[in-house]
């Protein structure tokens, strides 16, 4: 089966920028979507098909993905960014839904 | 203004069956994919089923299939998991959210029913 891997932490002051990966084998070939989970919260989808964001969501937050690594990168961090980020992408393979494992951001 | 909610959790017995609704509002129920998304308590997310907008295409992680059935009353709008031979491992928040189609983004979440499998 499909597998993401995501660092389980990162940490970042304030007003840095922080960025988040995600591997998976050749993701750069599947759509990578984001999520954001507040404690307490549902998930909150804040990046999908690799780099668009939903209405709402701050230009801050911006995708990329290539290669073996899909990229959340979080601009001008603010306290409020703190959480929990999953990727997804959809495994044509053996059509299942696939989260990585989820990195908590700490904002310093 | 979308609005998913979940109802039917609580504590079962292990090989005990639940049945999850997700009562669903703001858009047009019958045209989106749902998908359930369970997350035990301290962990990561992870996918459950997805379901398509009509009903005829359903999709079961492996830790599910067997045991999971889901299904949606576009009559109603509401979306159904039902959970038979229930295991402490099923131990979880569970999550509906809804999406264009089964392969996208799951674009709303509603705020999670937690279902404790205990002796």
């Amino acid at each position: 089966s499909y597998v993401l891997t995501q660092p389980p932490s990162v940490s970042v002051a304030p007003g840095k920028t922080a960025k988040i990966t995600c591997g998976g084998n050749n993701i750069g070939s599947n759509n990578v979507n984001w999520y954001q989970q507040r404690p307490g919260q549902a998930p909150l989808l804040v990046i999908y098909f690799d780099t668009d964001r939903p209405s709402g969501i701050p230009e801050r937050f911006s995708g990329s993905n290539s290669g073996n690594t899909a990229t959340l990168t979080i601009s001008r961090v603010e306290a409020g960014d703190e959480a929990d980020y999953y990727c997804q992408v959809w495994d044509s393979s053996s059509d299942h839904w696939v989260f990585g494992g989820g990195t908590k951001l700490t904002v310093l | 203004e979308v609005q998913l909610l979940e109802s039917g959790g609580g504590l079962v017995q292990p090989g005990e069956s639940l049945r999850l609704s997700c009562a669903a509002s703001g858009f047009i129920f019958g045209s989106d994919a749902m998908s359930w998304v369970r997350q035990a308590p301290g962990k990561g997310l992870e996918w459950v089923s997805s379901l398509s907008g009509s009903g005829t295409a359903t999709y079961y992680a492996d830790s599910v299939k067997g045991r999971f059935t889901v299904s949606r009353d576009n009559s109603k709008n509401t979306l159904y998991l039902q959970m038979n031979s229930l295991r402490a491992e099923d131990t979880a928040i569970y999550y509906c959210a809804k999406s264009s189609g089964v392969r996208d983004e799951f674009d709303y979440w509603g705020q999670g029913t937690l279902v404790t499998v205990s002796a």
